[in-house]
């Protein structure tokens, strides 16, 4: 069955460096997502993407934070000069169309130290 | 700005017990909603999407109604076992934008043998 992949599943970061967070949509998909997760607390919606570019982002998404399709398959998101506070579970997220049921990756743990 | 509920936050119960989980949320102009199951330190696995249209909908033990009027959701489970002893969400989607889900905090189950 077709599922969406997160790589690492743990990283480890210094304050003030930046990272990429990785994911594989499922193929025929055309909506992608990231959503975090801070440790008890709710999962919180940061960016859709479609056709390339961002389609609705929310306010926790600022210039801290970009996404991209590099290719055909990958779906990255870089949060630069990462903060105490962007430590979290960050999941990716497709769709096959807008509105259809999300499918969720196992999420990377962004811990930032 | 649409707010999730979900009651109770924990819930623990004995082994073949029917049980419901509640989640109740503020906008009832919607299009969807879904309800996720996740593991401690794991992703988002989808059980159940009800659009707005239907009333209910079932996979196995799962069943899921929906009552958009007055902004509410059960999701119903049949004859509990100590593997759906996991936390379980729900998110619903408005009608608005490209498909941001909302999530609920969540309800901790333990179903013990």
């Amino acid at each position: 069955e077709p599922e969406v992949t997160q790589t690492p599943s743990h990283q480890v970061t210094q304050m003030g460096q930046e990272v990429i967070l990785r994911c594989v949509p499922i193929s025929n998909h055309l909506y992608f997502y990231w959503y975090r997760q801070i440790l008890g607390q709710k999962v919180e919606f940061l960016v859709s993407f479609y056709n390339n570019e961002i389609s609705e982002k929310s306010e926790i998404f600022d210039d801290q934070f970009s996404v991209e399709r590099p290719d055909g398959s990958n779906f990255t998101l870089k949060i630069r000069s990462t903060k105490l506070e962007d430590s979290a579970m960050y999941f990716c997220a497709s769709s096959e169309l807008a509105y259809n049921e999300q499918f969720f990756g196992p999420g990377t743990r962004l811990t930032v130290l | 700005k649409q707010e999730v509920t979900q009651i109770p936050a924990a819930l623990s119960v004995p082994e073949g017990e029917n049980l419901v989980l509640n989640c109740s949320f503020t906008d009832s102009a919607i299009y969807n909603l879904q309800w996720f199951r996740q593991d401690p330190g794991k992703g988002l696995t989808s059980l159940l999407l009800i659009q707005s249209s239907q009333r209910e909908q079932t996979s196995g033990r799962l069943n899921a109604s929906l009552d958009k009027s007055s902004g509410r959701s059960t999701l119903y489970i049949a004859a509990s076992q100590p593997g759906d002893s996991a936390t379980y969400l729900c998110a619903v989607r408005g009608n608005s934008g490209y498909s941001t889900l909302t999530f609920g905090k969540g309800t901790m189950l333990l179903v013990s043998p």
